[in-house]
């Protein structure tokens, strides 16, 4: 089946700890995006690549990197300079100018 | 930036009844999306919508872009309990190079009582 997966479900984080969620996408789009959703907020743009080898920061990048090595994969690093990093991060995916299609989402807390 | 404002935050019906939420937003955009999300999973797409003045219907739901492109509305009719959830709009804009990012409301959570 075609679709975005992420992975883990659940990540825990220690203090000073750097962790990368993955996302991986099979349907051949061109555009990755990731968001942070905290609860009663809608989703937040943290980054976003609209083709291999090319990132752009969103309205949150601050404590965050990403790579965009191959064209499925765009993972999120949430570093220790993330001083609040307990959210739900979603990542999504486009043809350009098209609607975005999201994965099911890891849920990160800290230890 | 651009913002939408959505509303209502929150409703609580009766099984059965219709139900009615809008986004408004001060800038204008190309091409509106609405999305419903089940706890703990990501947002599923319901309704995209292109052109303004269009309509739109999926199965019980039906939404419109509105005429200014600054508005959209999502219609639910005889809802069920699985339309539990929170709906978010979305508004897609061209500015440039950057007309890949969305937009998002803050989403409004339905629950139906039985």
């Amino acid at each position: 089946d075609g679709g975005i997966t992420q992975s883990p479900k659940y990540l825990f984080r220690k203090e000073g700890q750097n962790v990368t969620l993955s996302c991986e996408q099979n349907l051949n789009h061109d555009a990755m995006y990731w968001y942070r959703q905290d609860p009663g907020q809608g989703l937040r743009l943290i980054y976003y690549s609209q083709i291999v080898n090319d990132f752009q920061k969103g309205d949150i990048a601050e404590g965050y990197s990403v790579s965009r090595e191959k064209k499925e994969s765009f993972p999120l690093t949430v570093t220790s300079a993330q001083k609040n990093p307990t959210a739900f991060y979603l990542c999504a995916s486009s043809v350009r100018g098209q609607p975005q299609h999201f994965g099911d989402g890891t849920r990160l807390s800290i230890l | 930036g651009q913002q939408l404002n959505q509303s209502p935050q929150s409703m609580f019906i009766q099984e059965g009844e219709d139900v009615s939420m809008n986004c408004t937003s001060s800038s204008i955009f190309n091409t509106w999306l609405w999305y419903k999300q089940d706890p703990g999973e990501g947002p599923v797409l319901l309704i995209a919508l292109y052109k303004a003045g269009e309509l739109t219907s999926n199965g019980r739901l039906t939404a419109q872009f509105g005429i200014t492109r600054k508005d959209s509305f999502l219609n639910i009719s005889a809802s069920i309990p699985s339309d539990v959830g929170i709906y978010f709009c979305a508004g897609l804009a061209n500015s440039g190079g950057s007309n890949y990012k969305l937009t998002f409301g803050k989403g409004t959570l339905l629950t139906v009582n039985p």
